[in-house]
């Protein structure tokens, strides 16, 4: 099965700094991946996804990643972290078409 | 309605107990899934649920006992369950097996077992 891995479980910003999640997945064919937002004492809500189509996806809040085959990395940036950035971050691969695994998580913790 | 409704928010049961959760949506969304989560971790997986029949049950006790009665609708029946279960229990749709799946979640039923 297909995992990714999240590098660093802790992630500290100052405000409008840039945030980089790492995130780095293992599979022999292209995934689909996720990158998930979640705040306390909610469920998960979808950033982006990447589904082949274009290496450098846009999503919501200003994030963005970019697809990298050879370095098998799916990185989440913002160039400007925001107060209201502060929460858990999951990357996720889609094995076989109805399992959605999950990396370890990183929280993004964002100082004033 | 683009939610997942997932009832009750918090539940606190004994070990003898029987009790159910509950999960809407009205997406048309024709996968549904249990997941689990324990703090500062991931979700796990627990059950699929495509086309209102089970395919994918990650050996999940039995005292947990998924039930999808209708496309829009989804249960998780416990029953004699132990503290370690005490978890937050996520319920996601999906528009079907194929493809890039995006998840839709719900806010999670928070399970306290005393």
């Amino acid at each position: 099965a297909q995992s990714v891995t999240q590098l660093g479980s802790h992630v500290s910003v100052s405000e409008g700094a840039l945030v980089l999640l790492r995130c780095n997945y293992s599979s022999s064919v292209p995934p689909y991946l996720f990158w998930y937002v979640q705040y306390p004492n909610q469920g998960l809500q979808l950033l982006l996804k990447y589904t082949s189509a274009a290496t450098l996806v846009k999503g919501i809040n200003g994030f963005e990643a970019e697809f990298k085959k050879s370095e098998t990395s799916f990185h989440l940036t913002k160039p400007s972290a925001h107060m209201s950035d502060a929460a858990e971050y999951f990357c996720a691969v889609d094995n076989a078409g109805n399992m959605l695994t999950f990396g370890g998580g990183t929280r993004l913790m964002v100082k004033p | 309605d683009t939610e997942v409704t997932q009832t009750p928010k918090h539940l606190v049961m004994g070990m003898t107990n029987k009790k159910s959760l509950k999960c809407e949506q009205h997406m048309g969304h024709r996968a549904m899934y249990w997941y689990k989560q324990k703090a500062k971790k991931p979700p796990e997986l627990m059950f699929v649920y495509s086309y209102e029949k089970l395919s994918i049950n990650e050996s999940v006790p039995s005292r947990f006992s998924p039930e999808c009665p209708n496309s829009s609708l989804l249960n998780l029946h416990l029953h004699a369950l132990q503290p370690e279960d005490s978890a937050l229990y996520l319920c996601a749709s999906s528009q079907s097996g194929a493809g890039a799946n995006v998840l839709t979640f719900g806010a999670g039923s928070r399970l306290t077992v005393l």
